[in-house]
């Protein structure tokens, strides 16, 4: 199992474009998340799935937009950039069912807003 | 909504010497405390977890203990290795419904051989 996979690893981006960060898992996970990371706010989280057509927003949702259209991807979409979602994005899933709430990260991408 | 705050956000220990992260939170309905570790680059791993219906738990070197009626939660690491330098999260989950996870700020550690 390759785990949760991001791409890309880094990426800069101009004030005003747009881009959409993949993620992808292969553990049949029904929880899906995004959460950013900034220095001394620890993990934010951005958006949510519980399974394929659901989503939900989480803490800091404004400036991205989600979809779920399949269980193994959960792409996070920024609609217009701005320099303060410069930051290092984590996708992370979950079995989500039973006692199984162990969260399985990826590598991150770290993105700059210039 | 659920509130973790970490203490400290820093810390510095000789090879050999323990380790202890404080966290605490605001939530009496969280159930779930994970400790996740975040090497240098990379994404954050589970290291350890405890539930509300545990006081303690071990796992060789780690160990974390939960007081509900105070609502603290502490990671201790003991015999620290310089491999234990990482970044260390809490957090804190309500297992009902979507399962939403509450991070910590972090505890940056560095374990000097």
């Amino acid at each position: 199992n390759a785990g949760v996979t991001q791409t890309p690893k880094f990426q800069v981006l101009k004030t005003g474009q747009s881009m959409t960060l993949q993620c992808a898992q292969d553990m049949n996970h029904e929880y899906m998340s995004w959460y950013r990371q900034d220095p001394g706010m620890g993990l934010r989280l951005i958006h949510y799935s519980v399974g394929a057509g659901i989503t939900d927003q989480g803490e800091v949702p404004n400036g991205y937009n989600v979809s779920r259209s399949t269980t193994e991807d959960f792409p996070l979409r920024l609609l217009s950039a701005a320099p303060s979602q410069t930051s290092v994005y984590f996708c992370a899933s979950s079995l989500g069912s039973g006692n199984a709430y162990e969260q399985y990260f990826g590598p991150g991408t770290r993105l700059t807003v210039t | 909504g659920e509130n973790v705050e970490q203490h400290p956000s820093t810390l510095s220990v000789q090879e050999g010497d323990s380790a202890v992260i404080k966290c605490t939170y605001s939530d009496s309905a969280s159930n779930y405390f994970p400790w996740y570790k975040q090497e240098l680059g990379k994404g954050p791993q589970l290291i350890i977890d405890i539930r509300s219906n545990v006081g303690e738990k071990k796992d060789q070197r780690i160990a974390v203990t939960l007081n509900k009626t105070a609502k603290h939660f502490s990671l201790h690491i003991t015999e620290t290795q310089p491999e234990d330098s990482a970044v260390y999260f809490c957090a804190a989950l309500n297992s009902g419904g979507y399962q939403k996870v509450t991070f910590g700020i972090g505890t940056k550690l560095q374990v000097i051989p």
